[in-house]
């Protein structure tokens, strides 16, 4: 499976932008990118997700490089709400096992 | 719109046992996915049920099984529990599969193995 590369962890003032780097050099055409968030004990959510355009919704946006090795996921002001752990997943169409990976964890620094 | 319901909550068990754990996916969803958390191994894939068929499965052993009936909902065993079974189980479903649409996930059952 296809695996991805996030830093640790990250942190960003309130009412601020925060951009989450992803990293999926060995992406194959059909990849999805997906990103979840897990705030504290409580389920994954959905954020977002795309294949190779750049996709925008009331959450976020994701940036998705011209060569699909890499995607950024953009929070346009963040709160202290979104303090959670974001996953950058990536699916195939063959044997897709979904896998999560460690995430990123972000604080949000009143 | 009613959200993932998962049963029981929370759940004791001794190492041997075996347990079953249920999921109602959301109405009109027709995949459901499982996963383990655990502290030291994180959010892992088990497997994935789309109109009763098994149609993806991670790396677990064969002590760990699923299936799913004709209304989608969703029950998953695990049989001879070690103490390494401990985890928050999650189960989540979708319209057509995680890689095509949003997954919602519900609360999880704790299990714990004595």
């Amino acid at each position: 499976d296809a695996k991805t590369t996030q830093p640790n962890s990250m942190e960003s003032n309130e009412e601020e932008p925060v951009h989450l780097p992803c990293n999926h050099s060995t992406i194959s055409g059909t990849d999805y990118i997906h990103w979840y968030r897990q705030l504290p004990s409580q389920g994954p959510e959905y954020v977002i997700h795309g294949l190779t355009s750049n996709v925008n919704n009331r959450m976020a946006s994701l940036a998705i490089a011209e060569d699909r090795k890499s995607s950024t996921l953009i929070l346009h002001r963040a709160t202290l709400r979104d303090a959670a752990v974001y996953y950058c997943i990536l699916s195939s169409n063959t044997g897709n096992q979904f896998y999560f990976g460690t995430g990123t964890s972000l604080t949000v620094i009143p | 719109k009613a959200g993932v319901t998962q049963t029981p909550r929370y759940l004791i068990k001794t190492r041997g046992q075996q347990v079953t754990l249920s999921c109602s996916p959301i109405s009109g969803h027709r995949s459901v996915s499982w996963y383990q958390q655990t502290p030291g191994q994180g959010l892992q894939f088990l497997f994935e049920y789309f109109s009763e068929t098994q149609r993806n499965k991670g790396n677990f052993p064969g002590r760990f099984s699923g299936r799913q009936f004709s209304n989608s909902r969703s029950e998953m065993n695990v049989s001879t529990l070690e103490l390494g079974d401990s985890a928050l189980y999650l189960c989540a479903s979708s319209l057509q599969g995680p890689r095509f649409n949003e997954q919602f996930f519900g609360p999880g059952t704790r299990l714990t193995v004595l």
